[in-house]
């Protein structure tokens, strides 16, 4: 079956720092891996999209890498402000369907 | 480009009574709509996928006659939730994938908020 486990649930910081965000999956094989920002109320806002054969993708402060051999995925935030507070969920995509499976999701508070 | 939008963005309504929400694809023609549950704090939760011009497929334990869907056009898709019950209270989400090329990508609407009394 195919799963998606994020880690962790939630997370607070403070304004300016850095956090890095866990994503453990068994989808296999998957075309491409995603990560979603979604703010409290709103649809999935796309943050970056790698192929598997890629390591690394950067969307300004947000840095997402992945490691296919070992089914692990991290989003890396920087100076993190206090409009990053949301979810995001990881999001890798089976090969050859058009379904999204959904990760479970960090929600993270930057606090002032 | 790529926006999708959904009406409305919140809706409260009696128990027994149906709601339609509609989800629009405005700059892209979408070959494929997809809807999501969303229940709080809990992840996107597939429940049926529609395409233009055929009837939409389900995923399993949502009930078809229940949560109606139509996907008319290349850019409108509605859910009309029939007899709705305070259970089916949830954050509504689809998406469109755009249509004409090959592609998995998905571009999500902002989401509609049922609350049902």
């Amino acid at each position: 079956k195919n799963q998606v486990e994020q880690s962790p649930q939630s997370l607070i910081i403070l304004e300016g720092k850095n956090c890095t965000l866990q994503c453990n999956y068994t989808v296999s094989p998957f075309s491409n891996l995603r990560w979603y920002k979604q703010d409290t109320g709103r649809g999935p806002v796309s943050l970056t999209i790698m192929t598997f054969s890629e390591n690394t993708k950067s969307n300004g402060r947000y840095t997402a890498t992945l490691d296919a051999d070992t089914k692990q995925s991290s989003l890396h935030i920087t100076a993190s402000q206090l409009s990053d507070s949301a979810s995001y969920i990881c999001v890798p995509h089976p090969t050859g369907t058009y379904k999204y499976i959904f990760g479970t999701g960090t929600r993270l508070k930057v606090l002032a | 480009g790529a926006v999708v939008s959904q009406h409305p963005s919140r809706v409260i309504c009696k128990s027994g009574t149906s709601v339609k929400i509609e989800c629009r694809s405005l700059d892209f023609q979408a070959t494929t709509m997809f809807w999501y549950r969303q229940f709080p704090k809990q992840s996107l939760m597939l429940m049926a996928t529609s395409n233009e011009g055929s009837k939409a497929t389900y995923e399993q334990g949502v009930e078809k006659d229940k949560f109606l869907i139509n996907h008319a056009s290349l850019t409108l898709s509605t859910l009309t939730v029939t007899s709705a019950h305070p259970e089916d209270s949830s954050f509504y989400i689809c998406s469109a994938r755009p249509g004409g090329v090959s592609t998995d990508t998905q571009y999500f609407g902002p989401g509609t908020r049922l609350t049902v009394l």
